[in-house]
């Protein structure tokens, strides 16, 4: 089955500064790969996603990037302010035309925003 | 406001209780999922639903125990013989097919008294 591994488990930076945290999956079917976003006692939100049909994607000042054939992908946030202090997961899943594969989480990266 | 509701908030169970958490969606969601979360151990799948009378288990399904008779409601028994029940725990739902976006409830943490 799927094993997502996330890297680095913790994250600290300055404000203004980048953010990067990476994942690696095992199965090659997977094509479906969001990040969620959980703020301390409430449950995950999407905050951005990428299918394997694209190899980066944007949103303001979050990134996507997906290597398919290193089998990784990555989150990047730039310009990082206070209030993106929060766990990120990333996942990881098949999906296809009338059916959906479970998603696959890693373990999380707990970023700490400085002011 | 459609969303995905949890209840209770907290809750406190005796060892050898069961205790039934509720998630209610009013998303028009096929599927529906319940994860564990535990420190350090990001999200864990117990149990999910594709279809309304049908669900699978999960990873660590043992000591858990659900129902889909509706298509909003996937109530999750944790029962006693769950050894180590004490977490937070997660609903999602989603549509089913292409467009796979998981909302999540905002958890029940359990804790074992």
């Amino acid at each position: 089955g799927e094993n997502v591994e996330q890297h680095p488990s913790t994250l600290s930076v300055q404000e203004g500064d980048s953010a990067v945290i990476k994942c690696t999956y095992s199965d090659s079917a997977s094509n479906y790969f969001p990040w969620y976003k959980q703020e301390l006692g409430k449950g995950p939100q999407l905050i951005i996603d990428i299918r394997s049909n694209v190899g980066e994607k944007k949103d303001q000042r979050i990134a996507v990037t997906l290597n398919k054939t290193a089998k990784h992908f990555s989150l990047h946030i730039t310009e990082t302010q206070p209030e993106d202090s929060a766990v990120y997961f990333c996942a990881a899943s098949q999906i296809g035309t009338g059916s959906q594969g479970n998603l696959i989480f890693g373990k999380g990266t707990k970023l700490s925003v400085k002011p | 406001d459609g969303g995905i509701t949890q209840s209770p908030k907290y809750l406190f169970r005796k060892e050898g209780q069961n205790v039934t958490l509720s998630c209610e969606q009013n998303l028009n969601h096929d599927a529906m999922y319940w994860y564990r979360q535990d420190p350090g151990q990001g999200l864990r799948l117990i149990y999910y639903s594709q279809i309304v009378n049908d669900f699978q288990k999960g990873d660590i399904a043992e000591g858990y125990s659900v129902s889909r008779e509706k298509k909003e409601s996937f109530p999750l028994t944790v029962t006693s013989a769950q050894k180590n029940p004490t977490a937070f725990y997660l609903c999602a739902s989603s549509k089913s097919g292409a467009n796979t976006e998981a909302f999540f409830g905002q958890g029940t943490r359990l804790t074992v008294v």
